[in-house]
């Protein structure tokens, strides 16, 4: 079992949906990262986040430590938001020095105009 | 040219072949890492570059062999490589805090290696 599993593992949904993307970790962690990967391979980061809850226009990134859980959100979804979302995570036991993310295996969302 | 770059971006090889990809950082940045996304699996971090020396290796066959010469230059030699191999490989760099405080990575577009 991955330490970092994502839900659900593929989502389709119509323009202008209310999208949520959920990412369950099995370690104590330092820091969450919610990625970007768009056909062709490039990755972009969204929001990196240790608590509480980010906002970045229609994204929006929140994180419970307690329950080892993380979501992300797109409110009014556009067929361009079309990509697969990845978390990752960094331990918390890394040595210093050392910045070694833990990736689960992606949400690939598809957005319908 | 700004951001991480890498080239090739698309690599065909034989099994007896021998290859390098290259990646390029242009923010200043002093650690890098090597990632293997193959279909269907999570990204996997292959090597990690701080100050150019090597500080993980992640049980990675020694048909692929990192190479840091400076900070903002980092490559993955490849030979005799098997079909499985077949992935894409990203590369990243962040910015290597002292103490315990942590940095993003900035990924680059990915090399797409296929192993005949």
């Amino acid at each position: 079992k991955n330490e970092v599993e994502q839900s659900p593992q593929n989502l389709t949904a119509q323009e202008g949906e209310f999208i949520t993307i959920n990412c369950s970790y099995s370690v104590g962690i330092s820091a969450l990262h919610w990625l970007q990967q768009h056909p062709g391979g490039g990755i972009v980061s969204l929001f990196m986040l240790s608590s509480g809850k980010k906002k970045h226009g229609r994204l929006i990134a929140t994180i419970n430590i307690q329950e080892k859980h993380s979501s992300l959100h797109i409110t009014a979804s556009h067929p361009r938001d079309s990509a697969v979302y990845i978390c990752a995570v960094r331990p918390r036991n890394i040595i210093q020095g050392a910045q070694k993310l833990v990736f689960g295996q992606g949400t690939r969302l598809t957005i319908n105009p | 040219e700004t951001g991480v770059t890498q080239t090739p971006r698309h690599l065909v090889m034989g099994m007896t072949n021998k290859k390098s990809l290259k990646c390029e950082q242009h923010l200043g940045h002093n650690a890098m890492y090597w990632y293997k996304q193959s279909a269907k699996k999570p990204l996997e971090l292959m090597f990690v570059y701080s100050l150019e020396e090597r500080v993980e290796n992640n049980s990675v066959p020694s048909r692929f062999s990192p190479e840091c010469p400076n900070s903002s230059h980092l490559f993955l030699h490849l030979h005799t490589l098997q079909p499985e191999d077949s992935a894409l490989y990203l590369c990243a760099s962040s910015q290597d805090p002292s103490g315990n405080s942590y940095n993003e990575q900035f990924f680059g577009p990915g090399t797409r290696l296929t192993v005949l």
